[in-house]
This record gives C-alpha cells, structure tokens and sequence, in this order.
C-alpha cells in the first residue's frame, strides 16, 4: 500500500502568491517523522521543513509552513508569497519509527508535485 | 558551506566499464546513504551504512557495491553499467536512523552510460 499520496503531479502559482502542496500518509505508528523536500532542475534534494508525530505546533521554516492534521493523516506545505526561484519538484517523505526487533525503517517518498511559478 | 559533497557532479561512463562515485560529509553523521533517482521519479534507496555497519536493499542490484573507508567519505561502486543504471544519485546523511533524524542531500552526480 502506497505509504505517501502526493495527488497533485503539477501546481502553478502566480508570483507573491500562497500555495499549498498536498500530502497524505498512511501509518499505525505513533512515532514517525515528517519532511518535505525541494528538488529545483539541478538536481539537488534541499531539506524545507519537518513535522514530527508528537509535534502539537505546526512546523514554520521562513516561507514556509506545514499544515499538519494528525487525525486526517495530512501534512501539507504551504509556500507563502511565492516566488520564481520555488519553481521545483517538491517531495512529501516519512519516516516512521525503530522497529521492535531493531533494524530501521527507510525514509519513503511521495512521488512528487512539479511546481511552476509565474510571474 | 557545503555540508555534503559529491564528486564528480556529472559522469559520463561507457557500458561495462567500471566507475565510482564519490561522498563526502562535514557533518559528522553516523549515517550516510546512498539513493538512485531516475527521471521524474522519486529517489530510491540503494543502501546505507549505519556507522561501518552496511545495509543493503533488498532490491539493490549485485552490479552496485559500497565502500565507506571512514566516517567522512562514503563511495558508490557500479562493477558493470548498464544503460539502465544511468541516472542521478544521491548521497544523504543523517545523525541517525530515527523517525526525527533529517537526511540532509548532496547535489548528486548525473550518470550518463554510453
């Protein structure tokens, strides 16, 4: 079962503009982390922002915000004033927590939501 | 300051030719992993080392190896590429394995196999 729902493969937004990216998860832990991550053309992965489960605040990083909404399993990016150089993919990931047995979990990604900014 | 470095940023490899990627961190992070990313797609796990201790996926293919000869640099060994395995890939490291620990990327090399 997908892990990771990003249901939106393209957004465009106006420059100076507030747009949300959307992300769904699904998981029984309890203890599980949250990320999301910007990959502009150049290919490089540039950590925004994490939400961690037990986390009551929504997390705010400068322009950035995630609406988390634990009992809808949600955790949407909100971009405030939009501007041409957010224009990238931007991937949704969990981690979810240690194993019992030991081991580790992988950090899953959603499949990502293409960004284009306009002027 | 760059916190995780790969070298080179492009390759260009011929098919059945050996080659090796290289990562390094400043971070000091006990974790480093090495991810595979195709187009439009998103990265896909190949394996980590969790100090010395290696992990492999299950999925990850005998052609790729690892090597991580200290805690600073990690490489990516591809025995015999093929077209398929042209691709970016990503390093990443992270303080530990835990829900809250962050992976932190660096710019990836762009493979190309002729």
């Amino acid at each position: 079962a997908q892990k990771i729902t990003q249901t939106q493969p393209g957004m465009f937004v106006q420059e100076k503009e507030a747009v949300t990216l959307d992300c769904t998860y699904d998981t029984s832990d309890q203890s599980y982390g949250l990320f999301w991550y910007k990959q502009p053309s150049s290919g490089e992965m540039i950590f925004l922002i994490y939400q961690g489960s037990y986390d009551e605040q929504n997390a705010t990083e400068g322009r950035y915000s995630l609406n988390f909404q634990k009992a809808r399993k949600s955790a949407n990016l909100v971009i405030s004033a939009s501007q041409l150089g957010d224009s990238a993919m931007y991937f949704c990931a969990m981690r979810e927590g240690p194993l019992l047995q030991g081991g580790y979990n992988k950090l899953i990604f959603g499949a990502g939501t293409r960004l284009a900014v306009h002027p | 300051d760059a916190m995780v470095i790969q070298n080179p940023r492009y390759q260009v490899t011929q098919f059945g030719k050996p080659v090796t990627l290289s990562c390094s961190q400043t971070l000091n992070h006990n974790v480093m992993y090495w991810y595979q990313q195709k187009s439009s797609q998103a990265p896909k796990l190949l394996f980590h080392y969790y100090d010395k201790d290696f992990n492999n996926e299950a999925d990850t293919p005998d052609n790729f190896q690892s090597r991580r000869p200290n805690t600073s640099f990690c490489f990516l060994d591809i025995r015999s590429p093929g077209l398929g395995d042209a691709a970016m890939y990503l390093c990443a490291t992270s303080r530990d394995r835990g829900a809250r620990n962050t992976q932190y990327f660096g710019p990836g090399t762009r493979l190309t196999v002729l």
